[in-house]
């Protein structure tokens, strides 16, 4: 069975630019979750799609954005990028949502210069 | 107050013993409880979930959950070097979770 699918695994950008970050889940799996994890700060929320629908979002500022097409397949899009993006942004999978269990995947490593 | 609380160490134990993780949740509401591993560099991986007051063995892990006392536990037994990473705990709710800022451990040789 395989597991969570992130593309690409590392990405360097410069400021003012545009990233878009892909995960695809567990067959079958409904739920993509987004995270932002950077030294000290731990897993930040970013948001949940469920079915094509952003059903939960965490308080990152609009420049973050997301998407999830039929397949469960869900991007995520940041634009503008800001130093202070650098970070592993991880997705996970989950059957039905949050508050199930959730499988992430590898990661993609952001570095913004 | 922290949704989540864990101690973030490092806790240091040396191989062969006990390792034991605590983690304390402040939403009376949470239903699931899970454990995850991550090693440095690394993604969280998923390797306890428990739902029920009591305990919960896989292999040399028992998570332990204390509803009343809004506590999760997770212990290592016959701890090895491989183990050493951070622990994350997460407390989920419907359509909600909440995840710790993780125990960093270190198993010394």
């Amino acid at each position: 069975k395989a597991g969570v699918t992130q593309t690409p695994r590392y990405l360097i950008k410069t400021r003012g630019q545009q990233v878009t970050l892909s995960c695809s889940p567990i067959s079958g799996h409904r739920s993509v979750s987004w995270y932002q994890q950077t030294p000290g700060q731990g897993l930040q929320f970013l948001f949940e799609y469920f079915s094509e629908t952003q059903r939960n979002k965490g308080n990152f500022p609009g420049r973050f954005s997301g998407r999830q097409f039929s397949n469960s397949r869900s991007e995520m899009n940041v634009s503008t990028l800001e130093l202070g993006d650098s970070a592993l942004y991880l997705c996970a999978s989950s059957l039905v949502g949050q508050g199930t269990e959730a499988f992430f995947g590898q990661g993609t490593r952001l570095t913004v210069v | 107050q922290k949704e989540v609380e864990q101690n973030s160490g490092p806790l240091s134990v040396p191989e062969g013993a006990i390792a034991s993780l605590n983690c304390t949740y402040s939403d009376r509401v949470s239903q699931s409880f899970f454990w995850y591993r991550q090693y440095s560099g690394k993604s969280p991986e998923l390797i306890m979930s428990i739902y029920s007051n009591g305990d919960k063995e896989d292999g040399r892990f028992t998570a332990q959950l204390n509803k009343a006392s809004q506590y999760v536990s997770l212990l290592i037994r016959d701890s090895q070097p491989s183990d050493s990473a951070t622990y994350l705990c997460a407390a989920g709710g419907y359509q909600k979770v909440t995840f710790g800022t993780g125990t960093k451990l270190q198993v010394i040789p």
